[in-house]
């Protein structure tokens, strides 16, 4: 399966506490994104990677929150100080660029804060 | 302020009919809209594209419809199967340079159920 993963599928975790994601994008995509999505929303923007450089980060995505993208290959998404507002799928996406910019997601990461 | 509007949460249609969900936007800068298909637990699946400057793109049984002057677009799914039961997301973006932040302002959804 050459798609994009994510891992893990689910994290839980209580108030407080720190959790990181890791999502591994298609292997010859530069671009690189994370979403989020609540019940019954589509999927907000939160940050963009050009290969390992964040180009751009969503008002959205608060001082707890740290996404990094080392080498330009896979992206980890890290939320300190987990707070139950935070409680959200985590959905990333990559894409080659170009005419229509077709973004190809994993299957996301489901953060339940306790 | 949402820019990307589908006013119907839900839609049955009979299998064989045509399916046709609706997609409003406010931004008149976007200049691709696409369509997602998502079953649970999994992401949202690429359907179908179109550009701000076509006003129809066919894919197999997916056409999109874009109609700039009502900023609205349609996607037609004809002959609707059980297995297009799924929840469709409108989405678009707006090209900003060869390495800006093409990010996706998508829609709330609306789940298309098919009857047997």
């Amino acid at each position: 399966d050459t798609g994009v993963s994510q891992d893990p599928r689910h994290k839980i975790t209580k108030r407080g506490q720190n959790v990181t994601f890791r999502c591994d994008p298609i292997s010859e995509h530069n671009r690189l994104y994370w979403y989020r999505q609540t019940l019954g929303q589509g999927p907000e923007f939160l940050t963009y990677f050009q290969n390992e450089a964040q180009l751009e980060k969503s008002r959205l995505l608060s001082d707890r929150f740290s996404a990094e993208r080392p080498k330009g290959s896979f992206s980890t998404l890290e939320i300190q100080r987990t707070e139950q507002g935070d409680s959200a799928m985590y959905l990333c996406a990559s894409s080659l660029g170009g005419g229509a910019n077709i973004q190809y997601f994993g299957a996301g990461t489901r953060l339940s804060v306790l | 302020d949402q820019q990307v509007k589908q006013n119907s949460p839900s839609l049955s249609v009979q299998e064989g009919r045509i399916s046709i969900l609706n997609c409003d936007y406010t931004n008149s800068m976007f200049d691709y809209f696409l369509w997602y298909k998502k079953y649970p637990a999994e992401g949202p699946t690429f359907l179908i594209s179109i550009s701000s400057i076509k006003d129809k793109n066919e894919d197999g049984r997916f056409t999109v419809f874009l109609n700039k002057s009502a900023k609205h677009l349609s996607l037609h799914i004809v002959p609707s199967q059980p297995g297009d039961s799924a929840v469709y997301f409108c989405a678009a973006f707006r090209f900003i340079s060869n390495f800006g932040n093409e990010k996706l302002t998508f829609g709330t959804g609306t789940r298309l159920t098919i009857i047997p």
